[in-house]
Formats: structure tokens, C-alpha cells, sequence
């Protein structure tokens, strides 16, 4: 079965600073895509990255990068130039590329950003 | 993306009691999924919703407890029933857009059962 592991239940950061969130993933699968969402105190969930498994280049989203290293099932979140409003609890997530659309989500990281 | 919104936006309920979520999308999409997050906890799949099919649950989650329906490709609604406690949760729906890789969610329904 496929899991998602976020070993970093918070995390802080100066503003302007950079951080970096950890996630590994297990799955015998090689074809596949991974996110990064974001959830602050709102709840509403919102994308913050994707990456197909296919690709080599790892997924940029303006001051939001990714690391990936599919040979070690590695999935990490760089945010760069930290601001207040990136803090959130942030989630990794996997799903298949099957039909079924099925979204596996990681733990959670919180996030706080101090000024 | 999508706009999706869902109502009521929070409840607070007594025990035994139902209540039925509603999730409205602002275009039509083919599949539709309900999430539960409990407190503190991650996002756990209750159950995919297609328009013209039957719902498909996931392990631990039966219709019994959480019906769903599906009339149309732009609203969906699922109904905690027979509520206790344990169902105090934040429940989200879902939609896949465009290629379908990606989902978006609507704002969530933040439900406290006393």
C-alpha cells in the first residue's frame, strides 16, 4: 500500500528566510504525481506544487520549489523569501496515475513564520 | 481551478441527529470526493462520488452512515448520520478539473458533535 510520511510535525522560520519541509513516500508504482498543499487557519486547502513522476525537473511555483529524488522516494518543499501569510500546516500528497483519482495525504507539517 | 463552495460552513449538532453537507462547483466535473479530518489529523478519503453511479467508499467508511448523492456534474451531498462524538471533524469535498491530475476542495465544513 502506498503511504506518505511528513517526519516534521513543525517546522518554524524567519521571514525572508528559507525552509524546507521533508516527504517520503512509499510505493512500488512508477507512475505517479505528488503535491504540496497548504492549509492555513481558514481551512480551505490550496495547491502549492505539483510533480509528475515522469519528469526530471523539479516543479518550481514562484518562491516554492521542489526537490524530487524518485530513486529515494523524496519529496521536498523549498520556500524561499519566507512571508507571515506562507504559515499553514502543509501536506504532501500522492496519487496513482490510474482513474480512480485517489489522493494520499501525508501527516502535515505546521509552519510558523516569525518576524 | 474550480470555485467551490460548500454549506453550511460549520454546525454544531446533537448526538443521534444528521446532517447533510452540501458541495457546489461552479462547473462540471466527472468525479467528486468527500474527505474527513478529524482534529489535528491528516485528510482520509470517505468516498468517491460519480454522477450516475452508486458512491465507492472507502475501507472504513459505509453508506449506511455517510450517504451520498450525486444528481448532477455540479453538486454533490454527503450526510453524517446518527452522529456521535468520534464525528466531530472538518469534512471536505473535492473536485478534479481540467486533466483531472489535480484537486481542488472547497472550504470545508467544520461539524462539532455534542
Amino acid at each position: 500500500a502506498q503511504t506518505v510520511t511528513q517526519s516534521q510535525p513543525e517546522m518554524s522560520v524567519q521571514e525572508a528566510e528559507t525552509v524546507t519541509l521533508s516527504c517520503t513516500y512509499d510505493t512500488s508504482e512508477s507512475d505517479y504525481y505528488l503535491f504540496w498543499y497548504k492549509q492555513p487557519p481558514s481551512r480551505q486547502m490550496i495547491l502549492v506544487i505539483r510533480q509528475e513522476a515522469y519528469k526530471q525537473q523539479n516543479a518550481t511555483e514562484n518562491r516554492f520549489s521542489v526537490n524530487f529524488q524518485k530513486a529515494a522516494k523524496s519529496f521536498s518543499l523549498k520556500i524561499s523569501d519566507s512571508q507571515l501569510g506562507d504559515a499553514a500546516m502543509y501536506f504532501c500528497a500522492y496519487r496513482i496515475r490510474d482513474n480512480t483519482d485517489k489522493l494520499i495525504f501525508g501527516t502535515g507539517t505546521r509552519l510558523q513564520v516569525f518576524p | 481551478s474550480a470555485v467551490i463552495s460548500q454549506k453550511p460552513s460549520r454546525d454544531i449538532c446533537q448526538r443521534g441527529t444528521s446532517l447533510t453537507i452540501q458541495c457546489q462547483v461552479d462547473s462540471q466535473v466527472t468525479m467528486m470526493f468527500w474527505y474527513r479530518q478529524q482534529p489535528g489529523q491528516s485528510l482520509t478519503l470517505i468516498a468517491t462520488a460519480n454522477q450516475g453511479s452508486e458512491a465507492t467508499y472507502e475501507s472504513g467508511f459505509v453508506i449506511d452512515k455517510f450517504p451520498i448523492s450525486r444528481p448532477n456534474l455540479t453538486f454533490s451531498t454527503l450526510t453524517v448520520s446518527n452522529m456521535s462524538p468520534e464525528d466531530s471533524s472538518i469534512y471536505l469535498c473535492s473536485v478534479g478539473t481540467g486533466d483531472r491530475v489535480t484537486q481542488y476542495f472547497g472550504p470545508g465544513t467544520r461539524l462539532t458533535v455534542l
